[in-house]
């Protein structure tokens, strides 16, 4: 199993509403990312877990909160959105330590209204 | 700090012509290069990395790239484009093992009957 898998695929969203995205990963990586991509720009980072614990977050608002409940489950939770984060959420993993190349889910299309 | 330049945002071509996109990178120590596609409205897929060892390095669908140190560059090549190769193309540089994936602007490759 080589998959990164996302959900939900697409969500849309009020500013007063809390909602979760959700990764997973069964190819036993000890690195999860999450990325913001919006149209027509790379993707850029907003945090990175390694062996289930934070170790970064690129100065992302608090209204976005990580979370790694295992090794294999990587959560945003999403509270009192902006309509300029609405984007394509990615989320990633790695090997770790000895792994380098990344390897992305298919993405979550949020729209903030 | 890395950074990546791709130097074409679009290239345009037809099917059954080779294709060359461009990519150079800035860094001062030893980096890890990727290539990864991204059709529309899906995520990222990893289509070429170079880690060590040999400096061209082949995918399984026809693409190729060629790290040249003394150059900075890891440009991607295919000898005969699809039309199902019509995606977004971006480069990106590791440094050391720090996580962080530092990406090009991307190049929008479309290929035309």
């Amino acid at each position: 199993d080589t998959e990164v898998t996302q959900t939900p695929k697409h969500l849309v969203m009020g500013m007063t509403n809390k909602k979760s995205l959700k990764c997973e990963q069964h190819m036993g990586h000890r690195a999860m990312y999450w990325y913001k991509q919006k149209a027509k720009k790379p993707p850029e980072l907003m945090f990175v877990y390694s062996y289930e614990k934070l170790s970064i977050n690129e100065s992302v608002p608090s209204r976005f909160s990580p979370e790694c409940p295992n090794s294999s489950l990587l959560n945003l939770h999403l509270h009192a959105l902006q309509p300029e984060d609405s984007a394509l959420y990615l989320c990633a993993s790695s090997q770790g330590d000895r792994g380098r190349e990344q390897y992305f889910g298919p993405g979550t299309r949020l729209t903030v209204t | 700090a890395q950074s990546v330049t791709q130097l074409d945002s679009q290239v345009p071509v037809f099917e059954e012509a080779p294709v060359e996109l461009r990519c150079n990178y800035s860094s001062s120590v030893s980096v890890y290069l990727f290539w990864y596609v991204q059709y529309p409205n899906q995520g990222l897929q990893l289509l070429l990395k170079y880690l060590s060892g040999s400096t061209l390095v082949e995918s399984i669908n026809g693409f190729e790239a060629e790290f040249n140190k003394s150059q900075t560059s890891f440009h991607l090549r295919k000898p005969s484009v699809h039309i199902s190769d019509t995606a977004e193309y971006f480069c990106a540089v590791m440094v050391g093992s720090n996580y962080k994936l530092t990406f090009g602007k991307g190049t929008l490759l479309t290929v035309n009957p």
